[in-house]
Order: C-alpha cells, then sequence, then structure tokens
C-alpha cells in the first residue's frame, strides 16, 4: 500500500509568481484535503476534493485554487503570491465513507520571496 | 465554527516521567477528535482518535487520550516519555464543514504542543 505522496518537497518563488504542488492520494482513497500550515501554527483547512470537485473551502481567498484528477491525485494552485503564502502545505487523502481518518503526507515547504 | 484550544505551548518533562498534554475543544455537535504527531520536518501522523463509544482510547507507542464530553475536553496522556516522543502534538476536531453540503468533513486543529523530553 502506497502512502500519499507530495512533490516537490522544497520550492522557493518570489511575489506575485503563481504556484502548483501536487499530491497522490493513498491507494484506494477517494478524497483529498489541502492544509496551510505557518510556522509554529497548527494546519489550517484550505479544501477538499471529491470526486473531481470541491467539496468544501476554509477561509481563504479565490487566488487558492485546486483540481482532483480521475486517479483522485490533486494539485493546489495559488496564484498572486504573497510573503504570507510562507507555510508548509500539506496533503490528505481519506475514504470518504469512513470515520474520516485523513492520512497525511510530509508536505511541501513553500517560501515566498 | 469548530475550535480547538491547547492549553500549553510547551511542555519539558524528565524522560520516563508521565505527562499529559491538553485539549479543549468548542462544540455543540457529536464531533470525531484526534490527536496527531508531527516529528521535525515531516507531516502528521496519528496517534489515536475517538469516534465514539468508549472514553478512554488507547493509541499508538504508549499514548491514551480520555473523552470528556461534559467538559469539551480531550486530554492526551502517556505514563513515560522517552527521548524519541520529543516532537510537536496537535489535537483536531472534525465536524461537517459549514459551509458546504452535508458529506464534506474538515479538521479544526490546535496551534500545537511541543513536547520536549530532558534525559
Amino acid at each position: 500500500e502506497t502512502g500519499v505522496t507530495q512533490s516537490p518537497t522544497h520550492l522557493i518563488k518570489t511575489r506575485g509568481q503563481q504556484v502548483t504542488l501536487r499530491c497522490s492520494s493513498q491507494s484506494g482513497h477517494n478524497t483529498v484535503s489541502w492544509y496551510q500550515q505557518a510556522l509554529g501554527q497548527g494546519p489550517q483547512f484550505i479544501f477538499q476534493y471529491y470526486r473531481e470537485e470541491e467539496n468544501g473551502r476554509g477561509n481563504f481567498p479565490p487566488r487558492f485554487s485546486g483540481l482532483q484528477f480521475p486517479n483522485y491525485s490533486s494539485e493546489l494552485n495559488v496564484n498572486a503570491l504573497e510573503l504570507d503564502d510562507s507555510a508548509l502545505y500539506l496533503c490528505a487523502s481519506s475514504w470518504t465513507d469512513s470515520y474520516n481518518e485523513q492520512f497525511f503526507g510530509p508536505g511541501t515547504r513553500l517560501t515566498v520571496l | 465554527a469548530q475550535s480547538v484550544t491547547q492549553l500549553d505551548s510547551q511542555v519539558p518533562v524528565f524522560e520516563e516521567a508521565p505527562v499529559e498534554l491538553r485539549c479543549n475543544y468548542s462544540s455543540s455537535v457529536s464531533v470525531y477528535l484526534f490527536w496527531y504527531v508531527q516529528y521535525p520536518n515531516q507531516g502528521l501522523q496519528l496517534l489515536l482518535k475517538y469516534l465514539s463509544g468508549s472514553t478512554l482510547v488507547k493509541g499508538i507507542n504508549g499514548f491514551e487520550a480520555e473523552f470528556n464530553k461534559s467538559q469539551t475536553s480531550f486530554h492526551l496522556r502517556k505514563p513515560s516519555v522517552h527521548i524519541s516522543d520529543t516532537a510537536e502534538y496537535f489535537c483536531a476536531v472534525s465536524d461537517p464543514n459549514p459551509y458546504s453540503g452535508a458529506g464534506s468533513y474538515q479538521l479544526t486543529f490546535g496551534k500545537g504542543t511541543k513536547l520536549s523530553v530532558i534525559p
């Protein structure tokens, strides 16, 4: 059984640029959630994807967008990067019909200069 | 909206001593409760979860937690800590997303507690 994987592991961008982060869900999981973890904080829910559609969103602006593909992998896109977007971005996969246990990937560390 | 409060940002404890990490949540509905551990430069690993049933939940690495509905608490305990337990611990609650339809869940996390085990 393959766990949740994310790429890249680290990324450096400048303010105003756009970034795409990728996540492969654990085998058998059909739901992907994305979280932002700023330094010294707990993870914050960005959004969730189920059956290739957004299925819930936290308090993040529209410049945070995502996709889910037929194989359940997912992308997180952030446009017009701001300094405060610097964070660890975590992807978690789960099976919707279960009790919502989410399995996390190792994260992508994004630094915005 | 849900909120989770972890009452201690840092907890130093000597090796082989007991430890309790405190967590309180706000909710007016049934929730699922979780504790995750995060080692430096890594993602989150599930320690244990409460879904229903017995209020005492046992997890991995000798950790356990007790769900107290009247006090809306879910404190994490370990009777004897090891150096390898040094990490950050996050309490989380799962509740249907108030912004979307039924069946959509999100995890709301506390700010974390850094456990430092002193040799």
